[in-house]
């Protein structure tokens, strides 16, 4: 069964830089999810978008923003990078249909700022 | 505040017995639980759920009990395998359109051989 895609697996950056960071949810899934895992600590939610329109907001700095696009793919744009956004972000999509919200996640992308 | 609680950050049992992990809540709205389990370096992988109006479900080698009245829900992994070895994050969220999950800090079990 197809599941959720998260690209680049892995991304190295610079202080000050921009990162973006892409999800694929699993198909006919409707709600994407971001979440921030930092080392040693359970995933923070940072945002999450439901028909293209951002449905909550969690912990996400304002130097991050992100979109849902018609295809239901989100990407996560990271700017002014610093060394503590170095951590796991990881994406999962619900179906909104469903009773209850069971998120499928995708692996993750790990993000290094140097 | 950490409304969903996992006091045990490590839990480590040998391999055919019973694993037990246990989580606490606070918020009384909850009325959906769920456990995840994760590999390092990987997504978590959602495991089993339970909602609120039922105090056990079950899968296989996996069961979730729910005490409404303690606020307190356990996973019990019966017989344990090696391969359970991992991080198990319980996650609950409340009904209505926000279902946002609100997770627990997660606890490591390892299942010895």
């Amino acid at each position: 069964a197809a599941g959720v895609i998260q690209s680049p697996r892995h991304l190295i950056k610079e202080k000050r830089e921009t990162a973006t960071l892409k999800c694929y949810p699993i198909p006919r899934h409707d709600t994407v999810y971001w979440y921030q895992q930092g080392p040693g600590q359970d995933p923070q939610f940072l945002i999450s978008f439901y028909e293209k329109m951002q449905s909550d907001k969690g912990s996400i700095p304002d130097r991050f923003s992100a979109q849902q696009f018609s295809d239901y793919h989100s990407e996560l744009n990271m700017s002014s990078l610093e060394l503590g956004d170095s951590a796991l972000y990881f994406c999962a999509s619900s179906d909104s249909g469903s009773s209850y919200n069971e998120q499928f996640f995708g692996p993750g992308t790990r993000l290094t700022v140097l | 505040d950490q409304q969903v609680k996992q006091n045990s950050p490590s839990l480590s049992v040998q391999e055919g017995r019973i694993s037990i992990l246990n989580c606490d809540y606070t918020n009384s709205m909850f009325d959906y639980f769920l456990w995840y389990k994760k590999y390092p370096a990987e997504g978590p992988t959602f495991l089993i759920s339970i909602s609120s109006i039922k105090d056990k479900n079950e899968d296989g080698r996996f069961t979730v009990f729910l005490n409404k009245s303690a606020k307190h829900l356990s996973l019990h992994i019966v017989p344990s395998q090696p391969g359970d070895s991992a991080v198990y994050f319980c996650a609950a969220h409340r009904a209505g359109n926000n279902r946002k999950l609100i997770w627990g800090l997660g606890t490591s079990l390892a299942v010895n051989p």
